[in-house]
C-alpha cells in the first residue's frame, strides 16, 4: 500500500507566478488535510477536505489560496500570485474513514521557494 | 484553548547520552490523542507514537520510552543512549476524536547528537 504522494517535492517559482501543490491520499483514505511548515516553526493547520467538499478551510489565508479534491485525481493546493513569505514546505496528510479518524498520515512534504 | 508547548529549542547531546524531549498540553476536552513525530535533516515527518487520553500507560519501543501524565498534562519523549541518526527535530501534537479535526503541534525540538 502506497503512502501519501505529493509532487513536486520541491517547487521553485517567481513572485506573482502560481503555484499548484499535489497531494494523492493513500489508497481508500478520503480525507485529506494540508498543512504548512514556515521555516523554524511546527507544523500549521490550512484545510480539511473530504472527496468534492472542502470541510474545514479556517486556516487557509483568505487571499491567494485556494484547495479542492475532485471526485478524481489528486487534491491540489493552489497558491496565486506567490510572494516570498509564501516560502514553506507544505505536507499534506490523509485518514482513513474509520473508527480512529485522527490516524493521519503525512506525505513526503512540497518545498516552495518563492525567488 | 487548545495548545502543544514545547518548552525546549534545542538540546544538544553526545552520543550514548539519555535525552527526554518535554512536550506540555492544553485542553478542555476529555477524550484527545497524543502524538510524536519525528522529522529527519531530509524533511520527511515520520510517525513515533500515537496515545490516547484513557491510556497512561507508559511505553516503551527500543530505545524510545514515552511518559504520559495527566495531572501534569505532559507528554514526554525520552531516547535512551542516543546516537548520531537520532539528530532530527521532534515535534508533539494533539488531536481529538472526530474526523476532520486537524493536529495541533508544538514548535519543536531540535536534537542534535555528536559523536
Amino acid at each position: 500500500n502506497a503512502g501519501v504522494m505529493q509532487n513536486p517535492r520541491h517547487l521553485v517559482r517567481r513572485r506573482g507566478q502560481e503555484a499548484r501543490l499535489r497531494c494523492s491520499p493513500m489508497k481508500g483514505h478520503s480525507h485529506v488535510y494540508w498543512y504548512r511548515q514556515l521555516p523554524e516553526e511546527g507544523l500549521k493547520f490550512m484545510v480539511y477536505l473530504q472527496k468534492e467538499n472542502i470541510i474545514d478551510e479556517s486556516g487557509m489565508p483568505k487571499e491567494r489560496f485556494s484547495a479542492e479534491f475532485p471526485k478524481e485525481g489528486p487534491s491540489i493546493l493552489r497558491i496565486q500570485q506567490v510572494v516570498r513569505g509564501d516560502s514553506a514546505a507544505y505536507f499534506c496528510a490523509s485518514s482513513p474513514d474509520s473508527l480512529a479518524p485522527n490516524e493521519q498520515y503525512f506525505g513526503p512534504g512540497t518545498r516552495l521557494t518563492v525567488t | 484553548a487548545q495548545k502543544v508547548t514545547q518548552a525546549q529549542t534545542e538540546i544538544s547531546v553526545v552520543e550514548k547520552e539519555d535525552v527526554t524531549l518535554d512536550c506540555v498540553y492544553e485542553t478542555r476536552d476529555t477524550t484527545y490523542y497524543l502524538f510524536w513525530y519525528k522529522q529527519p535533516p531530509s524533511g520527511e515527518l515520520v510517525f513515533l507514537i500515537r496515545r490516547n487520553s484513557f491510556d497512561e500507560q507508559n511505553e516503551i519501543s527500543g530505545r524510545y520510552s514515552w511518559n504520559f501524565q495527566k495531572s501534569t498534562s505532559s507528554f514526554n519523549f525520552t531516547i535512551t543512549a542516543s546516537q548520531v541518526v537520532d539528530s532530527a527535530v521532534y515535534f508533539c501534537a494533539l488531536s481529538f476524536n472526530q474526523a476532520g479535526t486537524a493536529l495541533i503541534f508544538g514548535k519543536g525540538t531540535t536534537l542534535s547528537v555528536s559523536s
